[in-house]
């Protein structure tokens, strides 16, 4: 069974910070990895995928780096805003389903 | 392009009651899924429907069903309410084939609250 783990549950940074949000899962048979992001009581907005044979993907301040045979993935924020609090949250993609983490609630203060 | 909705987007229901959620897919998307997300978890995967045919199910109770329409819209339909069934409950399109190797598109969800 998928297991999808998310450090760390919270962060707080101040604004103009560069920041690495983590996430590990048990099952290497993946077909991509996918990082969302929530706003409180609203539904997830795709970020990034990444197909299983790639390494990385860019958008902008985003990078996110997948390590497929240690199960690991990183999502890098360059010079954190206060409109990037929210929640991330990361998924794996494998037959018909998605398997998430918890997420990390990231807070950006100004 | 029009993106994924969901109605209603809150609800409010008593325990032991039936309820429907229903969802429209993005244009030109053929798989939709249901997920459950409770506060502070991750969603967690319902099933799944490609062109009208459940392709993939989650740990969940036969209580929870659901229907594809000939236009890919969805209903998830929950029987005999209970206090946990209370969540956010996500739908998400994508195109191609079944499963999810595309990215999934999520709507904004509906707030079910089980008294």
């Amino acid at each position: 069974k998928q297991e999808v783990t998310q450090i760390p549950a919270a962060l707080s940074v101040p604004e103009g910070e560069n920041l690495v949000l983590n996430c590990s899962f048990t099952d290497s048979a993946i077909y991509n990895l996918q990082w969302f992001r929530q706003d409180p009581g609203k539904g997830l907005t795709s970020l990034l995928l990444i197909q299983s044979s790639q390494r990385e993907q860019t958008s902008g301040r985003l990078n996110a780096s997948l390590d497929k045979s240690s199960g690991r993935s990183t999502l890098y924020i360059a010079a954190s805003q206060p409109g990037d609090s929210a929640t991330y949250l990361c998924a794996v993609a494998s037959g018909s389903r998605l398997t998430f983490g918890e997420g990390t609630q990231l807070t950006v203060n100004p | 392009e029009t993106g994924v909705t969901q109605s209603p987007t809150h609800l409010i229901k008593t325990r032991g009651q039936q309820v429907t959620l229903r969802c429209s897919s993005q244009s030109g998307h053929n798989t939709v899924s249901w997920y459950q997300q409770a506060l502070g978890q991750g969603p967690q995967f319902i099933f799944q429907y490609y062109r009208e045919e459940e392709n993939g199910r989650g740990n969940f109770p036969p209580r929870f069903s659901g229907l594809q329409f000939p236009n890919y819209s969805s209903e998830l339909n929950v029987n005999a309410l209970e206090l946990d069934d209370s969540a956010l409950y996500l739908c998400a399109s994508s195109s191609g084939l079944a499963g999810v190797k595309e990215t999934q598109y999520f709507g904004p969800g509906t707030r079910l609250l089980v008294l």
